[in-house]
């Protein structure tokens, strides 16, 4: 298997623009997650999905910020309009979910708004 | 709910031993786990341990587990400098079922000096 994959790896933006983060889960994962990482604020979990379904969304830091799973091997994550705090790395990790499964990390997209 | 702290920066010397200290709030966790994060990279699984396990030791890398006192411990022998990276450890919260959520901590920087 592939891996958790996200796309893209690097985005740089101007203020204002909306911006779309993409993440493919491992095949066969039931749970998948959002975070942020940033040097300030370290690692944050945004969003999670069981099932396609979002189940804790209170890590999602305003209305900017939305999310989206509409089948099981798709994610994305959106901020409109986008934000120069907004800059960080954004990780998707997938999980299968069951108690006791780690979970599986992709490469991360890093985000820069100006 | 759960919390998991640790100290945010470690450095030693080649070939000595690191130890990486972890606290947590929640003694529901039935995991506990031990991530690497390289430079530019998503966290890696490094290890884990059950919570009814005091020790377990995975070639160069110990993790003892005390749950009277909620302290995590990895355990590096000979540290190389390959093993410079941000480690983080986390629970799995008991409290969202069988969903694969994981609580981190913030982070432990180990600095590996030649």
């Amino acid at each position: 298997d592939a891996g958790v994959i996200q796309s893209p790896r690097h985005e740089v933006t101007e203020m204002g623009q909306e911006v779309t983060l993409r993440c493919k889960p491992i095949s066969g994962h039931n749970s998948l997650f959002w975070y942020r990482q940033t040097m300030m604020r370290g690692l944050e979990l945004l969003i999670y999905f069981n099932n396609n379904v979002p189940i804790d969304d209170s890590g999602m830091p305003e209305d900017r910020f939305s999310a989206k799973m509409p089948n099981a091997s798709f994610s994305t994550l959106k901020i409109q309009p986008s934000e120069p705090r907004d800059s960080a790395v954004y990780f998707c990790a997938s999980s299968p979910g069951l108690s006791g499964d780690t979970q599986y990390f992709g490469p991360g997209t890093r985000l820069t708004v100006l | 709910g759960e919390d998991v702290e640790q100290s945010l920066f470690l450095s030693v010397r080649e070939g000595d031993s690191s130890v990486i200290n972890c606290t947590y709030t929640d003694s529901s966790s039935t995991y506990l786990y031990w991530y690497k994060q390289e430079p530019g990279a998503g966290l890696q699984l490094l290890t884990y341990i059950f919570s009814n396990m005091d020790m377990k030791q995975d070639q160069r890398l110990t993790v003892l587990l005390n749950k009277k006192d909620k302290h995590l411990s990895l355990r590096i022998a000979d540290t190389q400098t390959g093993d410079s990276a941000i480690y983080f450890c986390a629970g799995d919260d008991y409290g969202s079922g069988n969903t694969g959520k994981l609580i981190f901590g913030q982070g432990t920087t180990l600095q590996v000096k030649p």
